[in-house]
Formats: C-alpha cells, structure tokens, sequence
C-alpha cells in the first residue's frame, strides 16, 4: 500500500530557532498533502493543504508566515515552525492524498518539543 | 462547516466482547467516512471505510455501517484483542472538497 514517510520522528529544540518536518511519499505520486497538528488528548486539527507547485492554503487562525510549507515536487512536502516557542510544541503529522482517490495516507508524525 | 461527533471518548471491554463507537455528522453532502486508529506516538492508520452509496462494510473483526438518512455511521469490533487498545477517529470527507474533519476520537481499553 500507500507509504508515507516522515521524518524526523522527535524533535527538541529551542525557543526561537526554526525546524523543518520532512514528508515523503515513498511509491506514490501526491498531488496533495495536508498538515495537521494533535495536542495530547485530543483530534487532529488541519492546519494546511498544499498542492504540488502551488502555494499552501491554510485553515483559519494558522499563521502562514510562521508555519511555512512548501510543496515542490510529488514526492515532497515540507512543513518549516519558523521562531518557534513553548507553545508550539506538539504533534505533527502529514498526510498524502493520491489525485482523484479517496485514499487518505498519514505520516507517523513528528512530536516536537521546544524548550 | 462540518461537524463531527463521537462517542464515548473512553470505551473499556473485555477481551472477546464487542466495541461500537458512533459518529454524528452534519452536512448531508458527505460522501467518505473511514475509521482510523491512532497509537501512541504513531500517525492514524486506516482501518476500515465506507462511501455514501454503500450501508455496511465488513473487514473480518472490524465492520462500519452508515446511515445517511440520520447522518451516523458506526464502527463495529468484534472479538476485541487487547492488541486493539488505541485512540480511534472516525473521520468525514465533505462532497466536492478533500478535506477531512475528524471526530473527537475514542480511546479503546480491551481488559484482559
């Protein structure tokens, strides 16, 4: 089946430095990918959807400047926390989406801790 | 917008007995309902799912039925396994977007 990989799996880092969460998908070609982040205990909240070569689009109250995602290839996305602080911190898990199929593929997520 | 409801939020069993978690949705549109379960620290992985034109799907142990007249759908556990202990989402995909809303999601405790 639909693989996708996402990487790293955990990260720390400190207030105010940048990271970048990397997901690939692995046999197939997503058109689109969607990001969304889980705090403990609870759902999964979309945060954006990118489209190969398009910018992202990004769901109500997430800022896009802070959170930047680029989407270059079909095989590619990528989620930067740019200045990130405590609050930040959380699950984040990606998801791929085949053109024209309802097969939705999630990452294994990436917990981030910044400290 | 959609809104997705699911309950309970903490279901425990008996190893061998049944689980049935129910999710509520409200655009009558939706036309995708998988189920997902989520392991601690893992992604959700795909379980079972079911498209509007269909009332019941069935995948050995696990079974989901929909019903788009009262806007729910149902998934259904049979034999429960402790190895079935997760947290699992139901999720909606609205007609003409692709994006899904998930439920609250239900954590599942099968007792020895």
């Amino acid at each position: 089946g639909a693989v996708v990989s996402q990487h790293p799996s955990r990260v720390i880092c400190k207030s105010g430095t940048s990271v970048k969460i990397e997901c690939r998908s692995l046999d197939f070609q997503a058109t689109t990918m969607f990001w969304y982040r889980q705090f403990p205990k609870q759902s999964l909240m979309l945060m954006a959807t990118s489209n190969e070569g398009s910018k992202a689009t990004y769901e109500q109250g997430v800022e896009k400047d802070k959170f930047l995602i680029n989407h270059a290839s079909l095989t590619l996305s990528t989620l930067t926390v740019t200045s990130a602080h405590p609050e930040d911190s959380s699950f984040y898990i990606c998801s791929a989406q085949v053109d024209g199929d309802y097969g939705y593929t999630f990452g294994s997520g990436t917990r981030l801790t910044v400290v | 917008g959609e809104n997705v409801e699911q309950h309970p939020s903490t279901l425990s069993v008996q190893e061998g007995d049944s689980a049935v978690i129910k999710c509520t949705y409200s655009d009558s549109a939706s036309n995708y309902f998988p189920w997902y379960k989520q392991e601690l620290g893992k992604g959700p992985q795909l379980i079972i799912d079911i498209r509007s034109n269909v009332g019941e799907k069935k995948d050995q142990r696990i079974a989901v039925t929909l019903n788009k007249t009262a806007k729910h759908f149902s998934l259904h556990i049979t034999e429960t396994q402790p190895e079935d202990s997760a947290v699992y989402f139901c999720a909606v995909l609205t007609g003409g977007g692709n994006k899904l809303t998930f439920g609250t999601g239900t954590q599942l405790k099968v007792e020895l």
